[in-house]
């Protein structure tokens, strides 16, 4: 199994407070990837890095930040916590853009 | 745009029947990538394949089987005799080569195998 981490784990928070997600991983891929997945949406893309300090949006952005100051962390930050962020999100690793993606074990965020 | 489409929303099926999962695509790009992946109820997602839009043939891996048909724009997926432990949600993903973001996911077929 690829070696990705995701904390923590589960995690409930107030509407407005700012949450962090961490992603780490020990296989030294280029790429990573932050999604979300809620029912009847499938996975959806929210940003990804292609390198240290390389990051883009991706298809749901709003709301949140990313950050990657080393190949093996990639951050998430909801600024400002909306229930409409309430979901699980999955951290991927892949070695290229069109190889395929190995995904952490998933945050299940609550914003209450 | 980039596009997949899991018609299937639930299936259920008794143990040791086949079942085939329909996964069809839509890109603007003559390169592209096709991915199925396997979510159990444990929650993490399990990369099963990759196929390149070059390469049509037919793969088998045990009881699993992918049909690429590009003229039908399809990347189907069967499993042979079923088994209670293939109960799980199966996503099926594009990526483009040249257009478009990174992969596309299809919203999912839950598969039921009931004993």
């Amino acid at each position: 199994d690829a070696g990705i981490t995701q904390s923590p784990r589960h995690k409930v928070t107030e509407t407005g407070t700012p949450v962090t997600l961490r992603c780490h991983q020990t296989e030294n891929h280029r790429y990573m990837y932050w999604y979300r997945q809620d029912p009847g949406h499938g996975l959806r893309l929210i940003h990804y890095s292609y390198g240290v300090k390389d990051t883009d949006k991706g298809e749901v952005s709003d709301g949140y930040s990313v950050s990657r100051s080393k190949t093996e962390d990639f951050l998430l930050t909801l600024e400002s916590a909306t229930s409409s962020q309430t979901s699980v999100y999955f951290c991927a690793i892949s070695e290229s853009e069109r190889s395929e993606q190995y995904f952490g074990p998933g945050t299940r965020l609550t914003v209450t | 745009a980039q596009k997949v489409t899991q018609a299937q929303t639930e299936i259920s099926v008794v143990e040791k029947e086949d079942v085939t999962l329909d996964c069809v695509y839509e890109t603007r790009d003559t390169t592209y990538y096709l991915f199925w992946y396997k979510q159990p109820p444990s929650g993490e997602l399990v990369f099963l394949i990759r196929r390149n839009s070059f390469d049509e043939q037919n793969e088998i891996s045990g009881r699993y089987s992918w049909n690429f048909q590009k003229s039908t724009s399809s990347f189907n997926f069967t499993i042979t005799a079923s088994q209670v432990v293939d109960s799980a949600v199966y996503f099926c993903a594009l990526s483009e080569l040249n257009y478009g973001q990174n992969f596309v996911f299809g919203p999912g077929t839950r598969l039921s195998v009931l004993p």
